[in-house]
């Protein structure tokens, strides 16, 4: 089975720090991980993913996530914090479920990043 | 956006209603998805389709009955809902590959379901 651990359901940093959001996960096989993230009233908007190849991945509006496979970690980071960044983080492993290929994502419950003038 | 719509935004009905909350993708996928996201929990998957055929129902209960007519358009129809069953409703799209390799997700920005 997956699962994925979401450290800290509340993170608040100030403008211009640093952003950490962490994400622990298990699986049984080489993972595909994703981190997604949710504007108020808005769906999840895809930041970044890992599939295969290099380990540090590049996302949009300045992130990135590095895999590291044996501490089993898809942290996020951002160097630099925005005040629009403020929304909510989801880290998400997924499997395939069917011959069809689709795969199922397995969420994390999420990180509420608060952004300080 | 992501190329993923869904109607009603908001929809707010009593537990002997009937309603149907409708998802669109214009992405030319051919497989989709019901999420249901509640306060305090994950987001938990409920129906998949791909190209227009269930493949899998995450135990979801009868009162929750997915239509998918074509590989654009897919329907949540509701009857006979309970208050615990309030929630935001995500639908997803993605080109899924029998062949193997990986699929991305893309969602809709949901439809949040008020049961009185």
């Amino acid at each position: 089975a997956q699962s994925v651990t979401q450290l800290g359901s509340h993170v608040s940093v100030s403008e211009g720090a640093l952003v950490l959001l962490r994400c622990n996960y298990s699986s049984s096989v080489p993972p595909y991980l994703f981190w997604y993230v949710q504007y108020p009233n808005q769906g999840l908007q895809l930041l970044l993913k890992y599939t295969t190849g290099a380990t540090l991945v590049k996302g949009i509006n300045g992130f990135e996530a590095e895999f590291k496979k044996s501490e089993t970690s898809f942290h996020l980071t951002k160097p630099s914090a925005h005040m629009s960044d403020a929304a909510e983080y989801f880290c998400a492993v997924s499997k395939k479920i069917s011959n069809f290929g689709n795969e199922k994502l397995t969420f994390g419950t999420g990180t509420r990043l608060t952004i300080i003038p | 956006e992501t190329g993923v719509t869904q109607t009603p935004r908001h929809l707010v009905m009593g537990m002997t209603n009937k309603k149907s909350l409708k998802c669109e993708q214009h992405l030319g996928h051919n497989a989709m998805y019901w999420y249901k996201q509640s306060a305090k929990k994950p987001l938990e998957l409920m129906f998949v389709y791909n190209f227009k055929e269930q493949t899998e129902n995450n135990s979801v209960p009868s009162r929750f009955s997915p239509e998918c007519p074509n590989s654009s358009h897919l329907f949540l129809h509701l009857h006979t809902l309970q208050p615990e069953d309030s929630a935001l409703y995500l639908c997803a799209s993605s080109q899924a590959r029998v062949a193997g390799g990986h699929e991305t997700q893309y969602f809709g920005p949901g439809t949040r379901l008020l049961v009185l």
